[in-house]
């Protein structure tokens, strides 16, 4: 079963430091994501991607960070200067976008990049 | 901003019972509900979904429940088996793009 893969599963950087957090969302979905998960919180919506150019961002999005899909299978997520508060559990996610009703909504997700800034 | 809530940090069952884990939401204008269960060291995955039209919606063992007027929707899984231990997020959805998830219930099914 086709599944949303992420690298790498664990990434350790220093504070200032820029990271890149890869994805390979399933092949033909057209709409991505990213979230996170601060340890012991809730997942947190980040920020959705379509047609090249983001979708809808959340007010954690900040300078900060940018999304990229570079070619056409990789989605990356980059934070330019981390801070301590960055780390957390970052996942990745896609979804169809088709006109299905019930697949459209259902997001896949990777099994996440655990993010820690030292 | 939490449109999204759980209650319950966690639950636990004996094997065979029913669970019914918890979830109310504060914005009217969400228009899809879903249920994902995660184990550690794993990304979410889907569980179960409903539409904001419908009350009901059933899939084997899970059950998803929504009361509009209250904002409220539970899963039910019966009978509760110790493989269903993981924790349990709702999520909701308006303009398709913007997932609200809960804080998650950690469901331990004891057999």
């Amino acid at each position: 079963e086709p599944e949303v893969t992420q690298t790498p599963s664990h990434q350790v950087t220093q504070m200032g430091q820029e990271v890149i957090l890869r994805c390979v969302p399933i092949s033909n979905h057209l709409y991505f994501y990213w979230y996170r998960q601060i340890l012991g919180q809730k997942v947190e919506f980040l920020v959705s991607f379509y047609n090249n150019e983001i979708s809808e961002k959340s007010e954690i999005f900040d300078d900060q960070f940018s999304v990229e899909r570079p070619d056409g299978s990789n989605f990356t997520l980059k934070i330019r200067s981390t801070k301590l508060e960055d780390s957390a559990m970052y996942f990745c996610a896609s979804n169809p976008g088709r006109a299905v009703r019930l697949a459209k909504n259902i997001q896949y997700f990777g099994a996440g990049t655990r993010l820690s800034v030292l | 901003d939490q449109q999204v809530k759980q209650n319950s940090p966690s639950l636990s069952v004996q094997e065979g019972r029913i669970s019914i884990l918890n979830c109310d939401y504060t914005n009217s204008m969400f228009d899809y509900f879903l249920w994902y269960k995660k184990y550690p060291a794993e990304g979410p995955t889907f569980l179960i979904s409903i539409s904001s039209i419908k009350d009901k919606n059933e899939d084997g063992r899970f059950t998803v429940f929504l009361n509009k007027s209250a904002k409220h929707l539970s899963l039910h899984i019966v009978p509760s088996q110790p493989g269903d231990s993981a924790v349990y997020f709702c999520a909701a959805i308006y303009n398709f793009n913007k997932f609200y998830f809960g804080s998650g219930t950690k469901l331990n099914v004891k057999p």
